[in-house]
């Protein structure tokens, strides 16, 4: 079974500082990786994804995420954190040509002045 | 607003009530999948639309729900007999082309059953 698993499900950083979100996948076949923000009362955007090729992905508001099939990982990073980065975050697959989205029971990034 | 909507944004039932909640996806998109979460935990998948044709449906989706989407546009979701632990947000999102393209979700509905 698919299964996504995110460590620390509350992650706290300074303003300009590195944000690392971890995400580990577990699949049986090559996946299609997600992540995607959520503000509160708001729904889900997506950040970034991974389907096939370059294995550095970029997404918006200057994410980043890098597949790594050895380690079954796509952590998330963004080398300076602002204030308006603070929400809850998910990592999700997508594994093979299944429709649905597994998600990892996400991160909330708290960014502090 | 191009984007996925729902509505209401938020319902309170009463224990044993039946209510229906509806999304509208984006207008071109094919494909429509209603997810449910639950506080401190991400979405679950509930099921999939393909045009009108419901391709899958989770094993959290018991007979007491129900997911329609009529002529392939709006989606109505009901749930029979409520109980509190469907308390839940109930996220619509909906997609183009190909599985692994983006899914663009809606603000979600809000239900708490008293």
């Amino acid at each position: 079974a698919q299964s996504v698993t995110q460590l620390g499900s509350h992650v706290s950083v300074s303003e300009g500082a590195l944000v690392l979100l971890r995400c580990n996948y577990s699949s049986s076949v090559p996946p299609y990786l997600f992540w995607y923000v959520q503000y509160p009362n708001q729904g889900l955007q997506l950040l970034l994804k991974y389907t096939t090729g370059a294995t550095l992905v970029k997404g918006i508001n200057g994410f980043e995420a890098e597949f790594k099939k050895s380690e079954t990982s796509f952590h998330l990073t963004k080398p300076s954190a602002h204030m308006s980065d603070a929400a809850e975050y998910f990592c999700a697959v997508t594994p093979g040509a299944t429709n649905k989205l597994i998600f990892g029971t996400g991160t909330l990034l708290a960014v502090q002045p | 607003d191009t984007g996925v909507s729902q509505n209401p944004r938020h319902k309170i039932t009463k224990r044993g009530q039946n209510v229906t909640f509806r999304c509208d996806p984006i207008s071109e998109h094919n494909r429509l999948y209603w997810y449910r979460q639950t506080l401190g935990q991400g979405p679950e998948f509930l099921t999939y639309f393909q045009n009108e044709a419901q391709l899958e449906k989770s094993r959290l989706l018991s007979d007491r729900f129900s997911a329609e989407r009529p002529k392939g546009s709006f989606s109505t979701l009901e749930i029979q007999r409520t109980e509190q632990g469907d308390s839940a947000m109930y996220l619509c999102a909906s997609g183009a082309g190909l599985a692994y393209n983006e899914q663009f979700f809606g603000p979600g509905t809000r239900l708490t059953v008293l």
